[in-house]
């Protein structure tokens, strides 16, 4: 069994199109992240909830909003895509905030997206 | 704020050789967690190894084992008999304790030549 997936694992789609990536964790964690991979591979975290609840937003613009229906998902929704967006956006999670550090982040396979 | 430095883009090393990838960080907490992950061309980020900044001993997973300089705030990872499945991208984090920011470097291309 997986314990972080992501769907789709590849995502092609057109600039100004509005797109939605999502994550399944079955690890029983309460804590979930979303990064990007940029083109030289770097990688930054942009979101993280703990248990539905919003505790990490990094400068992301506005047009990315992630959204937490229960703990074990998370999802990227992206509003007006640009060319600028194309990455791989990385899910991950872990067991319990306030333990940064000492637990470790299990990640999924990715999402490339694309935008031509 | 946190940074953490690679500045080996690319290694290579032939098979069951010993290597050694480079990372320093800056941090102004005295509480934090170092952590080198792999990047095999399959995409999947994979833990290999974690140090605690409170702890002396170096962290030894196998073949997989650091090389914590606390005052020099260096951080290098030490992969011996190297294996062709080590071929990846590796890249250096951290984090502080209570945080669940993980900031990683630019990482490194690790290449095992046969």
């Amino acid at each position: 069994d997986t314990a972080v997936s992501q769907t789709p694992k590849y995502l092609v789609t057109q600039m100004g199109n509005d797109k939605s990536i999502k994550c399944e964790q079955n690890l029983g964690h309460d804590t979930m992240y979303w990064y990007k991979q940029d083109s030289k591979k770097f990688l930054k975290i942009m979101f993280s909830y703990n248990n539905k609840e919003l505790i990490i937003n990094e400068t992301v613009p506005n047009r990315f909003s992630p959204k937490s229906p229960d703990k074990a998902h998370l999802n990227l929704h992206i509003n007006s895509l640009e060319l600028g967006d194309s990455a791989v956006y990385f899910c991950a999670s872990s067991p319990q905030v306030g333990r940064g550090g000492l637990d470790e982040q299990f990640f999924g396979p990715g999402t490339r997206l694309t935008v031509l | 704020a946190q940074t953490v430095t690679q500045s080996q883009p690319e290694m290579s090393v032939q098979e069951a050789e010993t290597v050694t990838l480079s990372c320093t960080y800056d941090t102004s907490e005295s509480n934090y967690y170092l952590f080198w992950y792999k990047q095999p061309p399959s995409r999947q980020m994979i833990l290999v190894i974690r140090q605690e900044a409170y702890k002396q001993q170096n962290a030894t997973e196998n073949r997989f084992s650091v090389n914590f300089q606390k005052a020099a705030k260096s951080f290098s990872l030490k992969i011996s008999d190297s294996q062709l499945g080590d071929t990846a991208m590796y890249f250096c984090a951290e984090t502080n304790f209570g945080n669940e920011k993980l900031t990683f470097g630019t990482g490194t291309r690790l290449t095992i030549i046969p």
